[in-house]
């Protein structure tokens, strides 16, 4: 069963402004952890936001935050002021607990991002 | 510098070889992962090793092999049982804690002649 889905297979944003990645996760357990990870054409996956399953506030790290909705189970990526070089694909990966058999990350299709000036 | 280091960057090879595909780091991390991405998709989980001298197979394991005799270094065999080798490898690393981030390095791209 698909674990992770993201439905976007490509977006376009205009330089400076904000743009969301959606991520919708499927998963039993109440323990879990979500990724975000952007991979350039270089082909290197650089580790963006974590944010786990007990934590009350959305993630932020510099630019981009997570848009976490428990109920829902969506972790959407939301980057601000894009910029060229924010042009990427980005993955969301679901990591869940050791010990379940699964001690690794399950990654979605990616987006593809297209930042254009 | 600490990180994740892959080699070689670009491997060629013709069928029916086996090769190897190198993964060294210096994060003093206890888990290792290799991962196997083809054009279009996402990672899949190969292999993957908690602690020195132990291993899992992943989701898909089958015409792989590895090893992990010392900590810092997590080698992929890729065997001639393997029907559809080319592909893009990926190795990573982490701490043991489920929080902990699993760091990549800059993989190694595959192509079978």
């Amino acid at each position: 069963a698909q674990k992770i889905t993201q439905t976007q297979p490509g977006m376009f944003v205009q330089e400076k402004e904000a743009v969301t990645l959606d991520c919708t996760y499927d998963t039993s357990d109440q323990s879990y952890g979500l990724f975000w990870y952007k991979q350039p054409s270089s082909g290197e996956m650089i580790f963006l936001i974590y944010q786990g399953s007990y934590d009350e506030q959305n993630a932020t790290e510099g630019r981009y935050s997570l848009n976490f909705q428990k109920a829902r189970k969506s972790a959407n990526l939301v980057i601000s002021a894009s910029q060229l070089g924010d042009s990427a694909m980005y993955f969301c990966a679901m990591r869940e607990p050791w010990g379940t058999g699964a001690n690794n990350l399950f990654f979605g299709t990616g987006t593809r991002l297209t930042v254009i000036p | 510098d600490g990180g994740i280091t892959q080699s070689p960057k670009y491997l060629f090879r013709k069928e029916g070889q086996n090769v190897t595909l190198s993964c060294e780091q210096n994060l003093n991390h206890d888990a290792m992962y290799w991962y196997r991405q083809d054009p279009g998709q996402g990672l899949r989980l190969i292999y993957y090793s908690q602690i020195v001298n132990d291993f899992q197979k992943g989701d898909i394991a089958e015409g792989y092999s590895v090893s992990r005799e010392k900590k810092e270094s997590f080698p992929l065999t890729v065997t001639s049982a393997q029907k559809n080798p080319t592909a893009f490898y990926l190795c990573a690393s982490s701490r043991q804690g489920l929080t902990d981030t699993q760091y990549f390095g800059p993989g190694t791209r595959l192509t079978v002649l």
